[in-house]
Order: C-alpha cells, then sequence, then structure tokens
C-alpha cells in the first residue's frame, strides 16, 4: 500500500540553526500539506501545497518557514532561523483531490531545539 | 481556536464491547469530517469520513454518525479490539479552506 515517508525521524538542532525537514508523498497525489504538533497539544495545519506554489498558510507560518518541491518526488519544510518553540512533531500529508478527500500522514518527523 | 472539540480525553472499553468516540465543533461551514487514529511515534492513519450531506457512514467495524443540527459526530467501533487503543482524532474540512482542523483527541484502551 503507498505511503506517505519522511526523513529524518528525528532531528535535534541548535537554536538559530536552519533545518530542512523532508517528505516524499504518495505518487499520484496532488495535494500536499504540513502539520505540527507540539507536545501535549492539538495537530496544527502550517501550509498546504499544490501545483507547485502555496494554496493555503496559517498564520504560524511565518517568514521563517518555507516549503519545496526540489522534484517529482520530494516535499520539504524549512524553517530559517529555529526557535525552542519550534520543538514538535511535523507531519507531511498528501491528498489526491482538495477538499472532501482523505488526507493520508507520514510517521512525522520529531524536531527538538536545544 | 476551538472549532472542533472532543471532550473526553480518555475511554476504556472491554473487549467486544462497543466503543464510542464523540467530536463536537462549533463552525457550520464544515462540511466534510474524518476520524484519525493515531499510535505512538507514528502519524495519523485515516479511519473513516462523512460528508455533511449524510448522517451515517460505516466501514466495516467503524460508523460514524453526524448530527448537523447538534453539530455533533460520533464514532462507534464495535466489536472493540485490544488492537484499536491508541488515540482517535476527530477532524474537520470546510468552505474555500482545505486544512484540516483537529479535535485534541481522545485516548481508547480496549481492555483484554
Amino acid at each position: 500500500e503507498p505511503e506517505v515517508t519522511q526523513t529524518p525521524s528525528h532531528q535535534v538542532t541548535q537554536m538559530g540553526q536552519e533545518v530542512i525537514l523532508r517528505c516524499v508523498p504518495i505518487s499520484n497525489h496532488l495535494y500536499f500539506y504540513w502539520y505540527r504538533q507540539i507536545l501535549g497539544q492539538k495537530v496544527e495545519f502550517l501550509v498546504s501545497f499544490y501545483n507547485n506554489e502555496i494554496s493555503e498558510k496559517s498564520e504560524i507560518f511565518d517568514d521563517q518557514f518555507s516549503v519545496e518541491r526540489p522534484d517529482g518526488s520530494n516535499f520539504t519544510l524549512k524553517i530559517r532561523s529555529t526557535k525552542l518553540e519550534d520543538s514538535a512533531m511535523y507531519f507531511c500529508a498528501s491528498s489526491e483531490i482538495l477538499g472532501g478527500d482523505e488526507q493520508y500522514f507520514g510517521p512525522g518527523t520529531r524536531l527538538t531545539v536545544t | 481556536d476551538q472549532q472542533v472539540k472532543q471532550n473526553s480525553p480518555s475511554l476504556s472499553v472491554q473487549e467486544g464491547r462497543i466503543s464510542i468516540l464523540n467530536c463536537d465543533y462549533t463552525n457550520s461551514m464544515f462540511d466534510y469530517f474524518l476520524w484519525y487514529k493515531k499510535y505512538p511515534a507514528e502519524g495519523p492513519t485515516f479511519l473513516i469520513s462523512i460528508s455533511s450531506i449524510k448522517d451515517k457512514n460505516e466501514d466495516g467495524r467503524f460508523t460514524v454518525f453526524l448530527n448537523k443540527s447538534a453539530k455533533h459526530l460520533s464514532l462507534h467501533i464495535v466489536p472493540s479490539q485490544p488492537g484499536d487503543s491508541a488515540v482517535y482524532f476527530c477532524a474537520a474540512l470546510g468552505g474555500a479552506t482545505n486544512k484540516l482542523i483537529f479535535g485534541t483527541g481522545t485516548l481508547l484502551a480496549v481492555q483484554p
């Protein structure tokens, strides 16, 4: 069964450093998403991406964040200058169509900012 | 932002019995609802969904009921199995947005 994959599973970084989280969505899906879950809190939407551009973003997704689809398979989330409060599980998801369709999640990357 | 609420943080059920997980929402623009299951150290796994034009959707042991007038949905699992033990998230989609709004989750423990 096709699945969303994410690397690395755990990333430790120092405050102020840049990190790139990588995702390979399901191959025939057209819509890609990043969510995060801070420990003990809800899963929160960050950004959605379609046709090589951002289609929607939350207030969390400020200028420190960016997303890219550098090739036909990868989808990346970059945080330019990490803060302590960026520590969270980051989940990538993909869906075949927009809205009304299931979004399939990857296993997540645990980001720890020290 | 409490648009989707799951008021029970945990639920314990005997194996073979029915599990009922509840979810309330406030935004009448939501038109699609989903349930996800999550094990520790894994991503949410899609379980079942329902469109706002329906009041019931069934898939094997899982049934979701939607009461639009009460802005309430529930997930029924019958019979419950120990492998169902996980955190269950209710999520909603609606309007022109494609972002999922999640509830806080309910930890289900199915006792053998």
